[in-house]
């Protein structure tokens, strides 16, 4: 089964900072990857999500997701962030219907 | 827009007190989860259920079982709860196949 790697347990960012949060898979295949958000208090929601074509994903919030199957990654980006970004975040890889997904990343924007 | 409930946001109870966890989802959704997130340790599968009296182990079934009567109705049993229970309890659904899974706002358990 796939193992994910969330390279940042936590991240503290300024206002207008630009984000970039890692996320490796274990090997390759035909995988679904996506990325969910927790907001605080809230349940996870999607982000985006990756199935085919255009590798550069573009989610909600302005947010975006490149898949590069040679690194087996799927790194989220956000160009300017905000207070209202303050969360955790999941990068999930599904397999053959085996979703797997990361330690999360905390990300703490100040504002 | 899929809705998935749970039935309790937070629970107290003793140890050795048999606890029921109830998810329900409105989207006929074949596969429905069930998840414990921890600090640090992101979301780990428990059990899972691609169909009504169907059930797959996850990765940390000890201590849990699951039951599915219905295609829309999800329970998780801890026959026996221990205080290493304690967590946050994530009931999710999908699509057979589709991969994209729609979360529960989350149970959290505390066992004395």
């Amino acid at each position: 089964a796939q193992s994910v790697s969330q390279h940042n347990h936590h991240v503290i960012l300024s206002e207008a900072a630009s984000l970039e949060l890692g996320c490796n898979y274990s090997y390759g295949g035909t995988v679904n990857l996506f990325w969910y958000v927790q907001y605080p208090g809230q349940h996870l929601q999607l982000l985006l999500k990756y199935f085919s074509g255009d590798p550069l994903v573009k989610g909600i919030k302005g947010f975006e997701a490149e898949f590069i199957k040679s690194k087996f990654s799927f790194n989220l980006r956000k160009p300017s962030v905000q207070w209202s970004d303050t969360a955790e975040y999941f990068c999930a890889v599904n397999e053959d219907n085996d979703m797997r997904f990361g330690a999360g990343t905390r990300l703490t924007v100040k504002p | 827009d899929v809705k998935v409930t749970q039935s309790s946001r937070y629970l107290v109870k003793r140890t050795g007190e048999k606890v029921f966890l109830e998810c329900v989802q409105d989207m006929d959704h074949e596969n429905m989860f069930w998840y414990r997130q921890d600090p640090g340790l992101g979301l780990r599968l428990i059990y899972f259920s691609y169909d009504v009296k169907m059930k797959e182990k996850g990765d940390i079934p000890e201590g849990y079982s699951v039951s599915r009567e219905k295609k829309e109705r999800f329970s998780l049993i801890l026959e026996s709860a221990s205080t290493n229970q304690t967590s946050m309890y994530l009931c999710a659904s999908s699509f057979l196949g589709l991969g994209e899974q729609f979360f529960g706002p989350g149970t959290r358990l505390t066992v004395l």
